[in-house]
């Protein structure tokens, strides 16, 4: 079966320091990747989305940056936090149905 | 381009009382359509979906929406709520026809079970 992982699960990190969160997906080949922010009491906003190794589309432009180095990871990046980055981080997996696959969250406070 | 609206941000409701969860989308193709459940502190889970065939589909948990595509609605109900469905409801849309490697999701729908 198809697991999602990502790490860290929380992070606090000060304004104008560097981000990297990681997602990494078990037991399926050349999924659909995607990155969700969810702010407080807010609905889903789409980032990124992978439809293949080294193949990134950006939704929304800002000062995060995504990477897929490998067929089943997919990596969030920023050099420089911004307060407004704080937010609850989604990593999802598709076969391309519509259907998506989310890991548990990383829940991020930028101070 | 396609939307989905879930016009309900908060739904209270008694333990073991029905309870429906709206959704509308508007889309110029054919859709599929999703429910998704988050608990707190916890990633979207799916709940079910609808891709073909019967406009009547259900969960393992009680719960059951019904495509209609004539007032393009995706509603979702359960008979008799616990307070284990305490959770927010996100209803999802993709489309059938241009590429359905993205989802379009509503605001959320938060369900309070009130004991």
């Amino acid at each position: 079966s198809q697991t999602i992982h990502q790490w860290p699960a929380t992070l606090v990190q000060p304004v104008g320091s560097p981000l990297s969160l990681e997602c990494t997906v078990e037991g399926t080949s050349n999924p659909n990747l995607y990155w969700y922010r969810q702010a407080a009491g807010r609905g889903l906003q789409l980032l990124f989305y992978s439809v293949g190794i080294g193949q990134i589309s950006s939704e929304v432009p800002q000062n995060l940056s995504a990477s897929r180095p490998q067929d089943r990871q997919f990596i969030l990046s920023s050099k420089k936090l911004l307060l407004s980055d704080s937010g609850f981080y989604l990593c999802a997996w598709s076969l391309g149905l519509g259907e998506q696959y989310f890991g548990p969250g990383t829940r991020l406070t930028v101070t | 381009a396609q939307s989905v609206t879930q016009l309900d941000s908060q739904v209270p409701v008694f333990e073991e009382a029905p309870v429906e969860l709206r959704c509308n989308y508007s889309s110029s193709v054919s859709v599929y359509l999703f429910w998704y459940v988050q608990y707190p502190n916890q990633g979207l889970q799916l709940l079910l979906k609808y891709l073909s065939g019967s406009t009547l589909v259900e969960s393992i948990n009680g719960f059951e929406a019904e495509f209609n595509k004539s007032q393009t609605s995706f509603h979702l109900r359960k008979p008799s709520v616990h307070i284990s469905d305490t959770a927010e409801y996100f209803c999802a849309v993709s489309d059938r026809v241009f590429g359905n490697e993205k989802l379009t999701f509503g605001t959320g729908t938060r369900l309070t079970i009130i004991p």
